[in-house]
């Protein structure tokens, strides 16, 4: 089946530091991955993406590499800011058949950046 | 730019008590998703629809009904509100199946006592 594990929470940074958040997938099929971020109080935005294996999805400064061989599509930043304290949620989709628009999402990643 | 709306923000019901969650989308999408968003869970589907006057099981559909009778309205309903099913209810839109452009609503927090 498909599931995301990403890394439990919560991670608190000083403004500056460097980010990651772990994410892992299984998938029966190819899947497309994601993060999403959750502001306070507001619903679920497309952070970033990534279709194929290799592919880097980028936007606001954060990345995220679609690693086939590892599984994995983790969130890194080199400096976080305290606008970016959110909930960080993985989450793939299998492109096929009846699960057209499905998303597995994680359990989410809660981010405090102190100034 | 409306986008996703739904209604209403917050609700409180007692246990047995029904309710409709609206979401409404002013993009044209053919595809319109329910989610829960429950501590420590992410966010899980309930129900789909790929089409005006088409539904389909998620995740977690159990107490919960939809409708899907005009393409741009998708009802959540609840016909007897549990504890279990107080949580942050998200919709979501998007134009076919392809998940890069999918496009959410604000939440619906929902408190059943």
């Amino acid at each position: 089946g498909n599931s995301v594990t990403q890394m439990e929470g919560p991670v608190t940074l000083s403004e500056e530091a460097f980010l990651t958040i772990n994410c892992t997938y299984t998938a029966t099929g190819y899947p497309s991955l994601f993060w999403y971020v959750q502001y306070p109080g507001e619903g679920l935005q497309l952070l970033l993406k990534a279709t194929k294996a290799d592919d880097k999805g980028s936007n606001k400064g954060f990345e995220a590499t679609y690693r086939k061989e590892t599984t994995s599509f983790h969130l890194e930043k080199g400096s976080v800011q305290v606008s970016d304290s959110a909930v960080y949620f993985c989450a793939l989709s299998e492109n096929r058949g009846s699960t057209l628009g499905r998303l597995y999402f994680g359990r989410g990643t809660q981010l405090t950046v102190w100034p | 730019n409306a986008g996703v709306t739904q209604t209403p923000k917050f609700r409180v019901l007692k246990t047995g008590q029904s309710m409709t969650l609206l979401c409404a989308q002013d993009m044209n999408h053919e595809y319109m998703y329910w989610y829960r968003q429950d501590p420590g869970m992410g966010l899980r589907l309930i129900h789909y629809s790929v089409g005006e006057g088409t539904t389909a099981k998620g995740e977690v559909p159990d107490g919960y009904n939809v409708s899907r009778l005009k393409k741009q309205n998708f009802l959540l309903g609840l016909e007897s509100a549990a504890p279990s099913q107080t949580s942050v209810y998200f919709c979501a839109s998007s134009p076919s199946g392809q998940t890069n452009t999918i496009y959410f609503g604000e939440g619906s927090w929902l408190t059943v006592v």
